[in-house]
């Protein structure tokens, strides 16, 4: 069975305070993670990607396979950073967690 | 290019009725998914199409059925409504299947049951 858990529902902090967004996965296979953000009023987007080891706005997530964690973090939160985080995970298709809202108070 | 279109945005229906939403994907994108938002379930995947057929499906009952046209507009339907069938139905769009390209989202169809 494929499950992502994102155990925050709402998560608060200052700006310029470190953020992070805890992932967690259960998969038998190996799996590919990604992170979704979806700001006030705008789409769900693709934020970034486990394969492209990537940092965008400053987000980066590691994945960590003996904790079957995904964890998004940045080091300085902007208040543009404040919107819904998914974790995703890719084995048969798409798992979402439930979402982490962010929320980083000036 | 112009995003991922749904219609209709809104939509109220009634118990045991049927409904049909739309998804019109980026021009060149040939590959579908729709997913069901819910405030108690989250984001869950329906079903994923890619040059007219059905490449994965969800976890949903037979209720919920979909295809893709020719030129890669998609369809879902509902039949036989049930309250609990009220959600935002989201499509994504992208090039082609699985994990390596990125997913387009749409806006979403608000779906209500009475």
């Amino acid at each position: 069975a494929q499950r992502v858990t994102q155990p925050e529902k709402l998560l608060s902090v200052f700006k310029g305070a470190p953020v992070e967004l805890k992932c967690n996965y259960s998969y038998s296979g190996s799996p590919e993670l990604f992170w979704y953000v979806q700001y006030s009023r705008q789409r769900l987007q693709l934020l970034l990607r486990h394969i492209s080891r990537e940092s965008i706005k400053g987000f980066t997530a590691d994945l960590n396979k003996g904790e079957t964690s995904f964890h998004l973090k940045k080091p300085f939160a902007q208040e543009e950073d404040s919107a819904m985080y998914y974790c995703a995970l890719y084995g048969q298709n798409f798992v979402f967690g439930p979402g982490t809202r962010l929320s980083v108070l000036p | 290019k112009a995003g991922v279109t749904q219609t209709p945005r809104y939509l109220i229906k009634t118990r045991g009725q049927q409904v049909t939403l739309s998804c019109s994907p980026i021009s060149g994108h040939r590959s579908v998914s729709w997913y069901q938002q819910t405030p108690g379930q989250g984001l869950q995947f329906l079903f994923e199409y890619f040059s007219e057929t059905q490449r994965n499906k969800g976890n949903f009952p037979g209720r919920f059925s979909g295809r893709q046209f020719s030129n890669s507009r998609s369809e879902m339907n509902v039949s036989t409504l049930e309250l609990g069938d009220s959600a935002l139905y989201l499509c994504a769009s992208s090039l082609v299947a699985g994990y390596h390209n990125e997913q387009f989202f749409g806006p979403g169809t608000r779906l209500t049951v009475l």
